[in-house]
């Protein structure tokens, strides 16, 4: 079975750049997450997916962050324009429906902006 | 302010020793707490889960342990290997939805 799978691992964009992370889950699993880990701080949740829906996007930082996830499938998370503060690894991750599940992480993207 | 604290960024131990990492958390209703570990460059991956209702969970070598009145869990490694190394997360999932909170994560470091 496939696990999460993050694309790209790694991108370095210029300030003020569009930059769009893709986040492919596990197959049959409805809730989907995004995370970011900046510069030795703690994981901070960004938002979360059932389905195609927005389940809570009270992690997101401001507006220049979009995330997408047409379909109920895989989903993505565009930055719009890129700032230095956003530099950081993003996780995703992904679980299935019912409560008491463990979540599955992809790699992460490393994104840089410089 | 809700906050989930780890007892302390970096542990060391000698192998064969158990292990014993920390969680706390304020101003939160957990349903259940997992805990993850991380190693460098990837993502955290799964490793037990506890439910409020429940003391204590074990696997293999594992042992989790979740106080809610202490709001306090334990996690445990027992006769520890070098190959344990790495960064251990705790993450609470709250009543009111299911999303997943983290820790920062204590570094484990299991020396031979």
């Amino acid at each position: 079975e496939a696990g999460v799978t993050q694309f790209p691992s790694h991108s370095v964009i210029e300030k003020g750049q569009t930059v769009t992370l893709r986040c492919d889950p596990i197959s049959g699993h409805d809730n989907l997450y995004w995370y970011r880990r900046v510069m030795g701080k703690e994981i901070k949740f960004l938002l979360h997916f059932v389905k195609e829906s927005k389940q809570d996007e009270s992690g997101m930082p401001n507006n220049r962050f979009l995330a997408e996830r047409t379909g109920g499938t895989y989903s993505t998370l565009k930055v719009q324009p890129a700032e230095l503060e956003d530099s950081g690894v993003y996780f995703c991750a992904s679980s299935q429906t019912s409560w008491f599940s463990a979540a599955f992480f992809g790699q992460g993207t490393r994104l840089t902006v410089v | 302010s809700q906050k989930i604290e780890q007892n302390s960024e970096a542990l060391n131990i000698q192998e064969g020793k158990t292990a014993t990492l920390t969680c706390n958390y304020t101003n939160y209703s957990p349903a259940y707490l997992q805990w993850y570990r991380q190693d460098p460059g990837r993502g955290p991956v799964f490793l037990l889960l506890i439910r409020e209702n429940e003391k204590e969970k074990r696997k293999e070598r594992l042992k989790v342990t979740f106080d809610t009145t202490l709001k306090q869990s334990l996690f445990h490694i027992t006769a520890s290997q070098p190959a344990d190394s790495a960064t251990y997360l705790c993450a609470l999932v709250p009543y009111n939805n299911n999303d997943m909170r983290f820790g920062a994560g204590t570094r484990l470091t299991v020396k031979p």
